[in-house]
């Protein structure tokens, strides 16, 4: 089963910007550029950030923007706000089967 | 505004079988565009897909629960359900449905239930 290795916490000042990885193989990540990413507040529902790797839907602010190299895919945020702090994770599949990154805690200090 | 609700036991003894259903408002669960999954994430825990399942049925299953999970659908209600049997704590879990884009937004979880917390005790 693939797994999708992203760090467990990065931190930031407002106004900054973080990057958080998301590392898969050449049969995942790799091999498509449809990796999606999530965030995630506590008792919350995730809500989708980025879509296709490097889209936003409707409604995300364009702070928010995702990138992809090999088998690494990344979510970017800039200027970073202090609603931005949550739990990041990013999503891929192989064939039938989809996965989800470990999660990343992101802490705005 | 599509709307997705879970519901079913909050609490199932181990080794019985975990049943939940997610009713789906707002949009019809018929649709060729869509898939229709179920995601859980155990408390302090990370996001596991379980499975997916089509309006004509077609399933497709996280392999290393896919001989204890069973997912259907019921269009005549714009439901569709989980069914996990043999559970131990290690299942005890928020669980959430979610609607899964075909096209566009490709592969994408786009919306999300509340999510149900399910206690696995005896």
């Amino acid at each position: 089963q693939s797994a999708l290795t992203q760090p467990a916490s990065v931190s930031g000042s407002p106004g900054q910007s973080i990057t958080i990885s998301c590392t898969g193989t050449s049969s995942d990540v790799g091999s498509h550029n449809l990796v999606s990413w999530y965030q995630q507040h506590p008792g919350k529902a995730p809500k989708v950030m980025i879509y296709e790797g490097s889209k936003r839907p409707s409604g995300v602010s364009n702070r928010f923007s995702g990138s992809k190299s090999g088998n690494t895919a990344s979510l970017t945020i800039s200027g970073l706000q202090a609603e931005d702090e949550a739990d990041y994770y990013c999503c891929s599949y192989a064939g039938s089967s989809t996965f989800f990154g470990g999660g990343t805690k992101l802490t705005v200090l | 505004q599509l709307q997705l609700q879970e519901s079913g036991p909050g609490l199932v003894k181990p080794s019985e079988t975990l049943s939940l259903t997610c009713t789906v408002a707002g949009g019809s669960i018929s649709s060729s565009s869509h898939y229709w999954g179920w995601i859980r994430q155990p408390p302090g825990k990370g996001l596991e897909w379980i499975g997916s399942i089509y309006y004509s049925g077609s399933t497709y299953y996280n392999p290393p629960l896919k001989s204890r999970v069973t997912i259907s659908v019921d269009t005549s209600k714009n439901q569709f359900s989980l069914k996990l049997n043999s559970v131990t704590a290690a299942d005890t879990a928020v669980y959430y449905c979610a609607r899964r884009q075909i096209s566009p937004m490709v592969n994408t979880f786009d919306y999300w239930g509340q999510g149900t917390l399910v206690t696995v005790s005896s």
